[in-house]
């Protein structure tokens, strides 16, 4: 009964390639969000979602690319994956305009 | 532009002892200040919180003081514990619409016994 889960926990892959992490919430939340985490533990928002419709995209490289095929989930697909992408990515959810954020365990991405 | 900023990077503390975090932020427009507590390979979670219309706020051994004229905030820790010891995010956000949490650095904090 996990509240925002995101799969894989951790990966491994090389440049170049494109992966994709997925996020699931059960708390019927209508906003979701990724963070990225680096490895001096910063935590610095990605995207936010607000029932699907996109609402905050913080000058991303377009390389990320968030999808959301309902309300309950918010999955990240990265192409052309780059040594600087390696970090901790944080799915997390709330309610609209609420301020407390519920956030995943994290997918640690190496890109090796 | 890092509009929360937040020290030390790192403390260690006695148990039983106090453990102070400080954070300052920059933008009037925030009102809503959290703190998140982050175990190692966990994801951040709400601590405590608070608005600037209150000045202190206590929630067991954790305590928020909030000085709204010096735009700055802390986190005091009483009889800190080796169960404590984390990373701690202090944070603001403007409520209602969509506004993004801006977090601030993170402290490491380590309770010796």
């Amino acid at each position: 009964d996990t509240a925002v889960s995101q799969t894989p926990k951790y990966l491994v892959t090389q440049m170049g390639n494109d992966k994709s992490i997925k996020c699931e919430q059960n708390l019927g939340h209508d906003t979701m969000y990724w963070y990225k985490q680096d490895s001096k533990k910063f935590l610095k928002i990605m995207f936010s979602y607000n029932n699907k419709e996109l609402i905050i995209n913080e000058t991303v490289p377009n390389r990320f690319s968030p999808k959301s095929p309902d309300k309950a989930h918010l999955n990240l697909h990265i192409n052309s994956l780059e040594l600087g992408d390696s970090a901790v990515y944080f799915c997390a959810s709330s309610l609209p305009g609420a301020t407390e954020a519920f956030f995943g365990q994290g997918t640690r991405l190496t890109v090796v | 532009q890092q509009q929360v900023k937040q020290s030390p990077q790192s403390l260690i503390v006695q148990k039983g002892g106090i453990s102070i975090i400080n954070c300052a932020y920059e933008n009037t427009a925030f009102d809503y200040f959290p703190w998140y507590q982050q175990f190692p390979g966990k994801g951040p979670a709400l601590l405590i919180a608070i608005r600037p219309d209150v000045s202190e706020k206590k929630e067991g051994r954790f305590t928020i003081s909030f000085n709204k004229s010096a735009k700055q905030f802390s986190l005091h820790i009483m009889d800190s514990q080796p169960g404590d010891s984390a990373t701690y995010f202090c944070a603001a956000s403007i409520s209602g619409g969509y506004q993004k949490v801006t977090f601030g650095t993170g402290t490491k904090l380590q309770v010796i016994p």
